[in-house]
């Protein structure tokens, strides 16, 4: 079985751009979460979509949106990018929520460049 | 809230030796707990979850981490460590303080290197 696959793995933008990542998620899961990894920050929870609705969101401006499709393919998007966004973006596939000891697959993310 | 302690940021070992990272928890509810490792370049791998069964919960590569309540900790052991354990691990809690809201919550990680 494929994995959680994740397009762009490398992206460059420049201050005021708008981004879109791209995830894959395992077949058969229907829950995919976005998380952001920073140096300064570490790992941060982004938001969950199941059912191409958004389920849980964390503390994040409005500039970070995402969406979910039929299939259970995810994108997130950042609109107006700043310096600060610079990050290693992941996404995580489970079967589905609700359930705090489902396992969460990763991808091997996207790296996104601000300059 | 949830939340999760890695104490030491990096931990360097011999190549042999026990590896020993440690996570404190600080969970409302009876938490669920995973560690998970990060190779260079690449995504998370999940090494062990407990989920409340057993409280000495085994996972790959010879990896275990034991449940104390008591003491708030789920440290990440290993009894010999290989040069390929050389990544950064992270502790991670779930629990259902707020269901709908399963969120995972990660420690800030522990760069572990080896030393030859």
């Amino acid at each position: 079985k494929a994995g959680v696959t994740q397009t762009p793995r490398y992206l460059i933008k420049t201050r005021g751009q708008q981004v879109t990542l791209s995830c894959s998620p395992i077949s058969g899961h229907r829950s995919v979460s976005w998380y952001q990894q920073t140096p300064g920050q570490g790992l941060q929870f982004l938001f969950e979509y199941f059912s191409e609705t958004q389920r849980n969101k964390g503390n994040f401006p409005g500039r970070f949106s995402g969406r979910q499709f039929s299939n259970s393919r995810s994108e997130m998007n950042v609109s107006t990018l700043e310096l600060g966004d610079s990050a290693l973006y992941l996404c995580a596939s489970r079967t589905e929520p609700g359930q705090a000891y489902n396992e969460q697959f990763f991808g091997p993310g996207t790296r996104l460049t601000v300059l | 809230a949830q939340s999760v302690t890695q104490l030491g940021s990096h931990v360097s070992v011999s190549e042999g030796a026990l590896v020993l990272l440690r996570c404190n928890y600080s969970s409302s509810v009876p938490p669920y707990l995973f560690w998970y490792v990060q190779y260079p370049n690449q995504g998370l791998q999940l090494l062990l979850k407990y989920t409340s069964a057993a409280t000495l919960v085994k996972g790959i590569n010879d990896f275990e981490a034991e449940f104390k309540k008591s003491e708030t900790s789920f440290h990440l052991t290993k009894p010999s460590a290989h040069m390929s354990d050389a990544a950064e691990y992270f502790c991670a809690v779930s629990d259902l303080a707020n269901f709908g809201n399963e969120k995972l919550t990660f420690g800030t990680g522990t760069r572990l290197t080896i030393i030859p």
